[in-house]
């Protein structure tokens, strides 16, 4: 059965912290991994890995993927209020169409 | 505004009820998408279309039944629901079916079920 485990559930840190997320996998046909950013209710599209060792960045966010020990982090440096969301990592695999498994998410509180 | 609306944003229904969700994207897309957020659990893909045409139900039950009458709409028809339906039900669409990475969501339809 395929299964993303997303650590940890939930982290409390203030601002200008520096965090890192992790997101492990196990599935059959691996394709990308995706990290999206809930605020309120839809997610947004952060980064998609599909190489290892590649980093992805984006301002103050960035990931990077290990296909051979299967996992992915997401570093946010110097941390913002705005910032608080739950982070989601999501695993595509198949051959032929897609599908998406979610991990549970991060829970990420950034107070002043 | 992301382009993807979603109607009615709550919804509060008896287990002998029908109802639907309904989705609309203006964005252009051919492939639309529904998944399920219940609390304290991950995210959940439900159904996929491509070009109005289903290409996956991830095993969900057929309480549940979805309807793509054309590209730009995405319907869920809801009947005889159980209280552990109660979840938030997002629609999200994309340019085609597997750049996820251009996948966009609507608010999503907070659904109860009594």
């Amino acid at each position: 059965e395929d299964k993303v485990v997303q650590s940890p559930l939930s982290l409390v840190v203030h601002e200008g912290d520096t965090v890192t997320l992790n997101c492990s996998y196990e599935v059959t046909n691996f394709r990308s991994l995706l990290w999206y950013k809930q605020e309120k209710k839809a997610p947004t599209f952060l980064f998609m890995l599909t190489s290892s060792g590649i980093e992805k960045k984006s301002g103050r966010l960035s990931s990077i993927l290990d296909k051979k020990e299967l996992f992915s982090i997401l570093n946010i440096t110097a941390t913002q209020t705005g910032d608080s969301a739950i982070y989601l990592c999501a695993v595509e695999e198949g051959t032929s169409g897609s599908r998406l498994t979610f991990g549970e998410g991060t829970q990420l509180t950034v107070n002043p | 505004e992301t382009g993807v609306t979603q109607t009615p944003r709550h919804l509060v229904m008896g287990m002998t009820n029908k109802k639907s969700l309904k989705c609309e994207q203006h964005l252009g897309h051919n492939a639309m998408y529904w998944y399920k957020q219940s609390a304290k659990k991950p995210l959940e893909l439900m159904f996929v279309y491509n070009f109005k045409e289903q290409t996956e139900n991830n095993s969900v039950p057929s309480r549940f039944s979805p309807e793509c009458p054309n590209s730009s709409h995405l319907f869920l028809h809801l009947h005889t629901l159980q209280p552990e339906d109660s979840a938030l039900y997002l629609c999200a669409s994309s340019q085609d079916l597997q750049i996820y990475n251009e996948q966009f969501f609507g608010p999503g339809t907070r659904l109860t079920v009594l």
